[in-house]
């Protein structure tokens, strides 16, 4: 969906850097969400985020940090990557229980 | 935490009824349950939501069973742009919050 931007859309980096994926809507939704997918494993909820001063864990948030720096912007941040690391990323917006937008994704990969 | 199982994969072919059930065994009595569809290079894209009966909309049923242990997403009359991965994801809650479980996803393809 348009409306949810994800930067960047590919990235490589090395094991032991910090890098940031960024997630930007229009849509106006108080809600966010980031999920990791991996092949054979669906998509599972790393970190999801209310509103601007909420943040909660998910399923799979060890080695992973965000910041809710407005309403519109939603960032991921892998402090120190590791190969295992190594996904698709997605970034949601909701409002309320109802649907979940997604965006494009970001590939990582970590060597 | 809810776990939810998927088939990974089924074959059909176009104009037939396709059913793909998911199984949510421990799910919870406020859980929602949600399908979505994903094309490759894609995010999700929401299909269809229900709690408990049956749900329909422009292009899917979903039916739920009384015991909610279970849903099936029922595709009507598939094309072939209908060849993709589909998840059901349950939202469940808790004292501890809200969590968002995903399915294994099924791969439908469809042949001509």
């Amino acid at each position: 969906d348009a409306d949810v931007t994800q930067t960047p859309r590919n990235r490589i980096t090395k094991t032991g850097k910090r890098i940031m994926l960024e997630c930007s809507q229009t849509k106006g939704h108080d809600r966010m969400y980031w999920y990791r997918q991996d092949p054979g494993l669906g998509l599972r909820l790393i970190y999801y985020s209310f509103d601007v001063k909420d943040i909660n864990k998910g399923e799979i948030s060890d080695g992973y940090s965000v910041s809710r720096q407005a309403q519109a912007k939603f960032s991921l941040s892998l402090e120190s990557a590791i190969p295992n690391q190594t996904a698709l990323y997605f970034c949601a917006t909701s409002q309320g229980w109802e649907t979940q937008y997604f965006g494009p994704g970001t590939r990582l990969l970590v060597l | 935490l809810a776990k939810t199982t998927q088939p990974i994969s089924m074959d059909s072919y176009e104009g037939q009824e396709v059913n793909i059930t998911c199984s949510h065994n421990n799910i919870a009595t406020n859980d929602y349950i949600t399908w979505y569809q994903q094309f490759p290079s894609q995010g999700p894209r929401f299909i269809i939501q229900g709690y408990k009966t049956k749900v329909t909309n422009e292009v899917a049923s979903l039916f739920i069973p009384a015991d909610r242990k279970s849903s099936t997403l029922s595709l009507p009359r598939v094309s072939l742009s209908d060849t993709a991965v589909y998840y059901c994801l349950v939202v469940t809650s808790d004292n501890y919050g809200q969590n968002f479980v995903f399915g294994p996803g099924t791969r439908l393809s469809v042949l001509p």
